[in-house]
């Protein structure tokens, strides 16, 4: 499937670097979601865009810094992360927020950070 | 108390059984609720959405009881490809605001 897509899958980095991961969702979707999954927790919702704009930020560390140029792309940029970090990020989008609206996720990237 | 909770298991069940998970929410006005099935290094797929009048897809059936506030999950004749943790998802509506649960964790044995 590729409804939502990720990349990187894997990435390993230093607490100095700075990357960007990146989603792109083909669906028409008007909202898209990042997410932290570490282990024997729950997904955190981090960051959510609706039509390009922010609509959502729980207290996510200024290390994480997202950016939605277009309803198709969502960037999640790092830099100076810690290794508590090293989480699988997951993006996610969904037409809207009626009732029943479901998400649609991407298969993630894996993240470490040494 | 959590928003969302489940238990983690594992549940250990012999092909061909009926296994049953539960799954309590604590805000009173929740209005939409999801069973997700994530398989080990993957990510999270809709199984199902629970409506109020509870409902079937195939051998998976999920019911609401709003006045307990709690959601269930019902799978019969389990296959081994069944094996997967469930995820329990809960949105207040009109927002942007999805609570996972951290799982219920299933294998099914041969």
């Amino acid at each position: 499937e590729t409804g939502v897509t990720q990349t990187p899958r894997h990435l390993v980095m230093g607490m100095t670097n700075k990357k960007s991961l990146k989603c792109e969702q083909h669906l028409g979707h008007n909202a898209m979601y990042w997410y932290k999954q570490s282990a024997k927790k729950p997904l955190e919702l981090m960051f959510v865009y609706s039509l390009e704009e922010r609509v959502e930020n729980n207290s996510v560390p200024s290390r994480f810094s997202p950016e939605c140029p277009n309803s198709s792309h969502l960037f999640l940029h790092l830099h100076t992360l810690q290794p508590e970090d090293s989480a699988l990020y997951l993006c996610a989008s969904s037409q809207g927020t009626g009732p029943q609206e479901t998400q649609y996720f991407g298969p993630g990237t894996r993240l470490l950070v040494l | 108390r959590k928003e969302v909770e489940q238990d983690p298991g594992p549940f250990n069940v012999p092909e061909g059984a009926t296994v049953a998970f539960n799954c309590t929410y604590s805000n009173s006005a929740s209005q939409s609720f999801f069973w997700y099935r994530q398989d080990c290094r993957k990510e999270p797929k809709l199984l199902m959405s629970v409506y109020s009048s509870g409902n079937e897809d195939g051998r998976f059936t999920a019911q609401l009881n709003r006045a307990s506030q709690y959601i269930s999950l019902l799978i019969r004749d389990s296959k081994l490809s069944d094996s997967a943790t469930y995820l329990c998802v809960v949105n207040l509506g009109g927002t942007y605001k999805y609570i996972f649960g951290t799982g219920t964790r299933l294998k099914v044995l041969a």
